[in-house]
């Protein structure tokens, strides 16, 4: 089945540490994009991908880190300087303006 | 700059009666719009889309309306069922921004039995 895969579900993390978010897709999507749901605020596009070893910073990249050396893969590091890291994530995958996106399942990230 | 708002956090209906949850934008450029629906701890799932060409789109319960003039659009769910309560998700995307969605805040659904 194609589909776009997110692990851990749920992860845990000190306070200071950085920690990768993976996110893995076997639609053949060219775009891949990394949103961030917090309550009452919808989902803020952190940053997306249109086209492997290419990315752009979205709305709320700082604290943030995305790669793309693959087109299945683009995992998401919350890194230190983040400072409210503790949130629902989710990555999603595209093929285009007009067919919208498939999402993951989300990681909750908790940071103590 | 909330370019996609919907202004309702919360809607509670009763199961049988119709649900309108709306949506309003104020980028012109926008000319795709699509609906989400999403339930706790999971990813959003595609619900019905609208491209800027229609004023209306439907699919079984589910009826997008989109006014141009305006720049809103509205969702109608009907009938209500219990399974339908879940966040709603207005989002839009335009030709400047390729595939890149701009969501809105999301409304909660409670449909009660």
């Amino acid at each position: 089945d194609g589909g776009i895969t997110q692990s851990p579900k749920y992860l845990f993390r000190k306070e200071g540490q950085n920690v990768t978010l993976s996110c893995e897709q076997n639609l053949n999507h060219d775009a891949m994009y990394w949103y961030r749901q917090d309550p009452g605020q919808g989902l803020r596009l952190i940053y997306y991908s249109q086209i492997v070893n290419d990315f752009q910073k979205g709305d709320i990249a700082e604290g943030y880190s995305v790669s793309r050396e693959k087109k299945e893969s683009f995992p998401l590091t919350v890194t230190s300087a983040q400072k409210n890291p503790t949130a629902f994530y989710l990555c999603a995958s595209s093929t285009g303006q007009f067919y919208g996106y498939t999402f993951g399942s989300g990681t909750r990230l908790t940071v103590v | 700059d909330q370019q996609v708002k919907q202004n309702s956090p919360s809607l509670s209906v009763q199961e049988g009666r119709i649900s309108i949850l709306n949506c309003d934008y104020t980028n012109s450029m926008f000319d795709y719009f699509l609906w989400y629906k999403k339930y706790p701890a999971e990813g959003p799932t595609f619900l019905i889309s609208i491209s800027s060409i229609k004023d209306k789109n439907e699919d079984g319960r589910f009826t997008v309306f989109l006014n141009k003039s305006a720049k809103h659009l509205s969702l109608h769910i009907v009938p209500s069922q219990p399974g339908d309560s879940a966040v709603y998700f207005c989002a839009a995307s335009g030709v400047a921004s390729g595939s890149r969605l701009t969501f809105g805040e999301g409304t909660q659904l409670t449909v009660n039995p």
